[in-house]
């Protein structure tokens, strides 16, 4: 049971260049979402998906999207990546209930 | 979404001093997660609160939803080196999951 893994767990790019990030659990939760962490701002949501088949934008989804492949996967996209969407990516799923973290990705945005 | 203010943003303690870290809202919040992040870790989940004036303990932790249920404090009596990290309060709308966290408390503890 690995709980919610992402990949890939840390990329560099070029501003301008696209990149997807992905996410899977096997936790059999209907919730998934993205948010990013920068220093002193916390945890901010980009992106979730209440159940597969949906989802909705947070409080940050300029410059993302994201899709609910199945119930186990939830991706997100950077279509043109900016130097201010350096940050570290976390997925999460829950049932909805307490949320469960993957590991995060580090992006950084050049 | 549910808005939280969390203080302090940083604090040191020596090993063995007691530690607490405050979650406000100007709005009366449905509920209240707590998680903990290690340094270079994801944030994990420690508690949820959800009635007003609740207190749950786990182990040298105390959590507590204040009457009025605007305001949360996480204590830990006698920290250890292993209480190291960043501690976040959470709070969601209709649906637990969309949460608004606080911008957390990062704990430093000299050994």
């Amino acid at each position: 049971n690995a709980g919610v893994t992402q990949t890939p767990k840390f990329q560099v790019l070029k501003t301008g260049q696209s990149m997807t990030l992905q996410c899977a659990q096997d936790m059999n939760h209907n919730s998934m979402y993205w948010y990013r962490q920068d220093p002193g701002m916390g945890l901010r949501l980009i992106y979730y998906s209440a159940s597969e088949g949906t989802t909705d934008k947070g409080e940050v989804p300029n410059g993302y999207n994201v899709s609910r492949l199945n119930k186990r996967e939830f991706s997100l996209r950077l279509e043109s990546a900016a130097p201010s969407q350096t940050s570290v990516y976390f997925c999460a799923s829950s049932t909805p209930g307490p949320l469960y973290f993957g590991p995060g990705t580090r992006l950084t945005v050049t | 979404g549910q808005q939280v203010m969390q203080i302090p943003q940083y604090q040191h303690v020596q090993e063995g001093e007691d530690f607490t870290t405050y979650c406000n809202s100007s709005t009366t919040l449905s509920n209240i997660q707590w998680y903990k992040q290690r340094p270079g870790g994801h944030p994990v989940f420690l508690i949820q609160l959800v009635k007003s004036g609740e207190v749950k303990k786990q182990k040298r932790l105390t959590f507590q939803f204040g009457e009025a249920k605007k305001n949360s404090s996480l204590h830990i009596t006698a920290t250890q080196t292993t209480d190291v990290g960043t501690y976040f309060c959470a709070s969601g709308g209709t649906s637990y999951g969309k949460l608004t966290f606080g911008q957390g408390t990062i704990l430093t503890v000299h050994p």
